[in-house]
């Protein structure tokens, strides 16, 4: 059971590189999301997917574009990344509205410098 | 801005005590839900209440919602060194489709 797959787990960056975060679910969930977690501040939306062909901004969007590649991925892309996105980033999937839980990967550890 | 609010931020415990832990939010939801997560690890579902609930059971666990004081709560019973862990408070709005997570309540088992 993969469930929500994230890579990478850990990386560093340099002010101003680019990267792209990976996250695929094997759960046929038609919702997919990306948080980051910064100490203090619980869980922030970035973007959101509620279904394939759509993707909508979130709390904290700025610096930040997705990608629903197609039903199972959705990519998070930091153009050029900078040390305030020194964060902890999670993908979550969902199943159907009408209170479903959201299902987690373990998280991509990001430093920048 | 951030839906919800729990209550503490940190709790240490014996084992075999009970925790509770609380939840505040601002606005009308769809329903509750409260996640763990262990140090390092990805959030794991616990438990979902919906706002025509009052009280919901699952092992171990016990989630109290009280919406006319948009508060909920969530007991750990007989706790276990496994149940330490950040626990968080998530609320869905009429939507459904995104939700707000507090801060979380950190707990800590001592053996």
């Amino acid at each position: 059971n993969a469930g929500v797959t994230q890579t990478p787990k850990f990386q560093v960056l340099k002010t101003g590189q680019s990267m792209t975060l990976q996250c695929a679910q094997d759960m046929n969930h038609n919702s997919m999301y990306w948080y980051r977690q910064d100490p203090g501040m619980g869980l922030r939306l970035i973007y959101y997917s509620a279904s394939e062909g759509t993707t909508d901004k979130g709390e904290v969007p700025n610096g930040y574009n997705v990608s629903r590649l197609n039903k199972r991925e959705f990519s998070l892309r930091l153009e050029s990344a900078a040390p305030s996105q020194t964060s902890v980033y999670f993908c979550a999937s969902r199943g159907p509205p009408g209170g479903q839980p959201q299902h987690f990967g373990d998280g991509t550890r990001l430093s920048i410098l | 801005s951030q839906q919800g609010e729990e209550d503490p931020q940190a709790l240490s415990i014996q084992e075999g005590e009970n925790a509770t832990m609380n939840c505040s939010y601002k606005t009308s939801i769809n329903n509750l839900q409260w996640y763990r997560q262990n140090s390092g690890r990805g959030l794991v579902h616990l438990i979902l209440i919906r706002s025509n609930e009052r009280e919901k059971h699952s092992g171990r666990l016990r989630v109290t919602l009280d919406t006319s004081k948009k508060s909920s709560s969530l007991l750990i019973t007989a706790s276990r060194a496994a149940d330490t862990a950040s626990y968080f408070c998530a609320t869905a709005p009429a939507s459904d489709y995104k939700l707000s997570f507090g801060a979380g309540t950190t707990v800590t088992v001592r053996a």
